[in-house]
């Protein structure tokens, strides 16, 4: 069946980097767009962007465009997300879904950026 | 960006009872909508695509409507285990937001 397992979120200090990882299987990862997805503590779902399946295409939210990058491996059924210049507002669970239509969800992984 | 308003933002309701959340998108969306159930702690769930089609396995008392700008959701019979919060999310322009979401309870 569909798995996507998120990892690499933790503590990380403002103004520092994290790349989170999430692990696909079940399907023929490379057939799919993904994306991510995030939920800061107690609030709502921000999209924050999407990478085709080949990778030719990656389309990432205004506000978080040039601090954030979403690229894969399909090779390792992979998918990632480059966070830089992290502040408190970046502070939230990140997931990953399977394509645009968000059918699939892991079950996400937490980013705390704090001093 | 495409702006999605959800109303209510919170809602009590009693077992047996139907639920209905409304969501307004900024500009016409067509039928490009999704619905969302989070339970406390999880990952949100797809019930509903294309504004209206059941996703495989969730129970037919989930339902939605509608199209252009305004949709609506409903729960026909209101069960203890739909205590949760619902996200409508729109998927017709780049960058697909969701509304802020409702909160639903049991009274």
């Amino acid at each position: 069946q569909v798995q996507l397992v998120e990892s690499g979120g933790g503590v990380v200090k403002p103004g520092g980097s994290l790349r989170l990882s999430c692990a696909a299987s079940g399907f023929p990862f490379s057939d799919y767009y993904m994306t991510w997805i995030r939920q800061p503590p107690g609030k709502g779902l921000e999209w924050i962007g999407y990478i085709s399946g080949s990778a030719s295409s990656m389309y990432v939210a205004d506000s978080l465009r040039g601090r954030f990058t979403i690229s894969r491996d399909n090779a390792k059924n992979s998918l990632s997300l480059q966070m830089n210049s992290l502040t408190a507002e970046d502070t939230a669970v990140y997931y990953c879904a399977r394509d645009a239509g968000l059918g699939y969800w892991g079950q996400g992984t937490l980013v705390t950026v704090s001093p | 960006d495409i702006q999605m308003t959800q109303s209510p933002s919170s809602l009590s309701a009693s077992v047996g009872d139907k639920v209905t959340i409304t969501c307004q998108a900024t500009q016409d969306i067509s039928h490009s909508l999704n619905w969302f159930q989070q339970r406390p702690g999880k990952a949100p769930k797809l019930l509903i695509y294309d504004a209206s089609t059941l996703e495989t396995g969730v129970p037919s008392r989930f339902s939605g409507s509608g199209s252009g700008t305004d949709f609506t959701f409903s729960i026909s019979s209101l069960q203890p285990d739909d205590v949760a919060t619902y996200y409508c999310q729109q998927y017709d322009s780049l960058p697909y937001t969701f509304g802020q979401g409702t909160k639903l309870e049991i009274k």
